[in-house]
């Protein structure tokens, strides 16, 4: 069985600080996997994704995340936080085969100043 | 630019009336999806559809169905609204196969009293 699981439903972090959001997952096939941003009252937009190219895959926004097979995860980082990076994060796992995607329950991002 | 859009942001229905909340999408993809958003619980798919007039059950299908008749328009409806319906529903779609990303639309908040 596929699954995602985020880690912490709430960050806090000081503005120009690293941030760090966690996502593990489980998959019997290779996976595909994605990170998505929702900002207040909007639709999710992609920050970036994972398809098998390379193990460290960079987004917009100065987001970055590593696909680390042996420990099952992809991490999003972001060496300085913005005011404007706070909004809830969503980490999605998809497979060769399926339609269907497996989004994790989410990471609320707060910015502090 | 890519775009998914949704029907209304905001609805307010009384309980038991019908609902119906339409998607579409100027991307020529195959697939679409119904999410429902609830805080704490992540995206829960409802509904996706692989082709035209091709539909399939999500993780939480009670209570609703799903009509695409055309490529581009994916309708979710509510038969007899509850208020455990109430809840932030979105569409998203998507090209065919696990590996492309979804884009989203903006959302319907749903409030059924």
């Amino acid at each position: 069985a596929q699954s995602v699981t985020q880690l912490g439903s709430h960050v806090s972090v000081s503005e120009g600080a690293l941030v760090l959001l966690r996502c593990n997952y489980s998959s019997s096939v290779p996976p595909y996997l994605f990170w998505y941003v929702q900002y207040p009252n909007q639709g999710l937009q992609l920050l970036l994704k994972y398809t098998s190219a390379a193990t460290l895959v960079k987004g917009i926004n100065g987001f970055e995340a590593e696909f680390k097979k042996s420990e099952t995860s992809f991490h999003l980082t972001k060496p300085s936080a913005h005011m404007s990076d706070a909004a809830e994060y969503f980490c999605a796992l998809g497979a060769s085969g399926t339609y269907k995607y497996i989004f994790g329950t989410g990471t609320r991002l707060k910015v502090l100043a | 630019d890519v775009k998914v859009t949704q029907s209304s942001r905001y609805l307010v229905k009384r309980t038991g009336e019908k609902v119906f909340l339409e998607c579409v999408q100027d991307m020529d993809h195959e697939n679409m999806f119904w999410y429902r958003q609830d805080p704490g619980l992540g995206l829960r798919l409802i509904y996706f559809s692989y082709d035209v007039k091709m539909k399939e059950k999500g993780d939480i299908p009670e209570g609703y169905s799903v009509s695409r008749e055309k490529k581009e328009r994916f309708s979710l409806i509510l038969e007899s609204a509850s208020t455990n319906q109430t809840s932030m529903y979105l569409c998203a779609s998507s090209k065919s196969g696990g590996y492309y990303e979804q884009y989203f639309g903006p959302g319907t908040r749903l409030t059924v009293t």
